[in-house]
């Protein structure tokens, strides 16, 4: 199994509501990745989990919660988002051995804020 | 910090034509070196990559790439293009010191004319 797996592939929720997003791998990496990508735009980081801890925050702003419940499973938790938020929001995991190893990619949320 | 110029933002060609995209870093120190290419409505996928040794190297459905450090360039190639490889390619590169962080090109659209 190589698959990064993504739900829901697309999302429209108002400026007030909660949802989350939902990423899965069964490749057993430890290190897991959000990436916010616009339209015509490569892919932005937003936060790095590495054991189910999160080593990197990119300055992402709080509407957006991340988490880590375990070695498989990534979630984003959604909140008072902006119409601007609206992106492709990626999902990537990868192998944590201290040596770098490619990422691999899922198909995305398409996320609409209206 | 790192950043990755792609300078071509879109490029045309008819099947069968030779191509070559470039992909230039900023980077002195030593890097890891990527190209994903992503299909309409499809998620990235890994096309090869460069960690250490030949500076070429293969990847799948016949690209190839050239790490020339002297230039800080990793260009993509493929010597006869098909109408499928029209897709959105990205160049990325992490330094071998962060481990994790990809920063990807702006990318490249590929359109490849039957």
């Amino acid at each position: 199994d190589t698959e990064v797996t993504q739900t829901p592939k697309h999302l429209v929720m108002g400026m007030t509501n909660k949802k989350s997003l939902k990423c899965e791998q069964h490749m057993g990496h430890r290190a897991m990745y959000w990436y916010k990508q616009k339209a015509k735009k490569p892919p932005e980081l937003m936060f790095v989990y590495s054991y189910e801890k999160l080593s990197i925050n990119e300055s992402v702003p709080s509407r957006f919660s991340p988490e880590c419940p375990n070695s498989s499973l990534l979630n984003l938790h959604l909140h008072a988002l902006q119409p601007e938020d609206s992106a492709l929001y990626l999902c990537a995991s990868s192998q944590e051995n201290g040596r770098v190893a490619e990422a691999f990619f899922g198909q995305g949320t398409r996320l609409t804020v209206v | 910090a790192q950043s990755v110029s792609q300078h071509n933002h879109h490029v045309i060609l008819s099947e069968a034509a030779s191509l070559e995209l470039g992909c230039n870093y900023s980077y002195g120190g030593t890097v890891n070196l990527f190209w994903y290419v992503q299909y309409p409505g499809q998620h990235l996928q890994l096309l090869l990559k460069y960690f250490s040794g030949d500076p070429l190297v293969k990847g799948i459905k016949g690209f190839e790439a050239e790490f020339i450090k002297s230039k800080f360039s990793f260009n993509l190639r493929k010597p006869s293009v098909q109408w499928s490889d029209t897709a959105e390619y990205f160049c990325a590169v992490n330094d071998k010191g962060s481990a994790r962080q990809l920063t990807f090109g702006s990318g490249t659209q590929l359109t490849v004319l039957p």
